[in-house]
């Protein structure tokens, strides 16, 4: 069965410093990942997402994320975290095999980001 | 291009109201895609729909939901008789095409915000 963790509920970062945010995910087949952040009573706005080729894929904002295969991993990252971060940000996996449900969203529970100024 | 559009943004209902939520999604995408976000928790898949058919409801509640994409006009999540459990965010992503495929993802709308009394 396809899912998604993300092992924090919360993570702080102070301003200037770098942000990581945990993903991992089990699908059969290759995955396609995705990360999304929610600002408060607002919509999902799409980051960034890997479905092939280069493991470090860059997005919106300046944020980042590695693909590692063998640690079933897609941790998103920011070299330099602003006050303006703080937000909810989600993984989501869907399955990248022509079986059924591959269309399905597999969503982490969420990861508060706060950075403090 | 328009993104995907919901309305009403905020819906306040009474307990055993009907609420009626709205999805239009972003020009030449005829899937649609039904989530539920309960408080504190990630979004779950509820309905897929294509054009006048449901091609998978199995995160749908079988009781009082019902959804529907006609060939003309938005598609429609209905809420029979609402509780408060019911209480959630509610999101709707469309895509262009059905299958797995890079150019296949799914882009949301900003939800609706359902509140029951």
């Amino acid at each position: 069965a396809q899912s998604v963790a993300q092992p924090e509920d919360q993570v702080n970062v102070a301003e200037g410093n770098p942000l990581t945010v945990k993903c991992t995910y089990s699908v059969s087949g290759n995955p396609y990942l995705f990360w999304y952040v929610q600002y408060p009573n607002r919509g999902l706005q799409f980051l960034l997402k890997y479905i092939t080729g280069d493991n470090l894929v860059k997005g919106s904002y300046g944020f980042e994320a590695e693909f590692n295969k063998s640690q079933t991993s897609f941790h998103l990252k920011k070299p330099s975290a602003l006050v303006s971060d703080s937000a909810l940000y989600f993984c989501a996996v869907r399955g990248g095999t022509s079986t059924s449900g591959t269309y399905k969203y597999i969503f982490g529970t969420g990861t508060r980001l706060k950075v403090l100024a | 291009n328009a993104g995907v559009m919901q309305n009403p943004r905020h819906l306040v209902r009474r307990r055993g109201q009907e609420a009626r939520l709205r999805c239009s999604p972003m020009k030449g995408h005829s899937h649609v895609y039904w989530y539920r976000q309960l408080p504190e928790e990630g979004l779950k898949f509820m309905v897929y729909l294509q054009k006048e058919n449901i091609i998978d409801e199995s995160g749908m509640p079988k009781e009082r939901f019902s959804a529907e994409f006609p060939k003309e006009g938005p598609s429609i999540l209905r809420i029979q008789q609402v509780v408060r459990g019911d209480s959630a965010a509610y999101f709707c992503a469309s895509s262009r095409h059905p299958w797995a495929g890079e150019d296949n993802e799914q882009f949301f709308g900003p939800g609706t915000r359902l509140t029951v009394l």
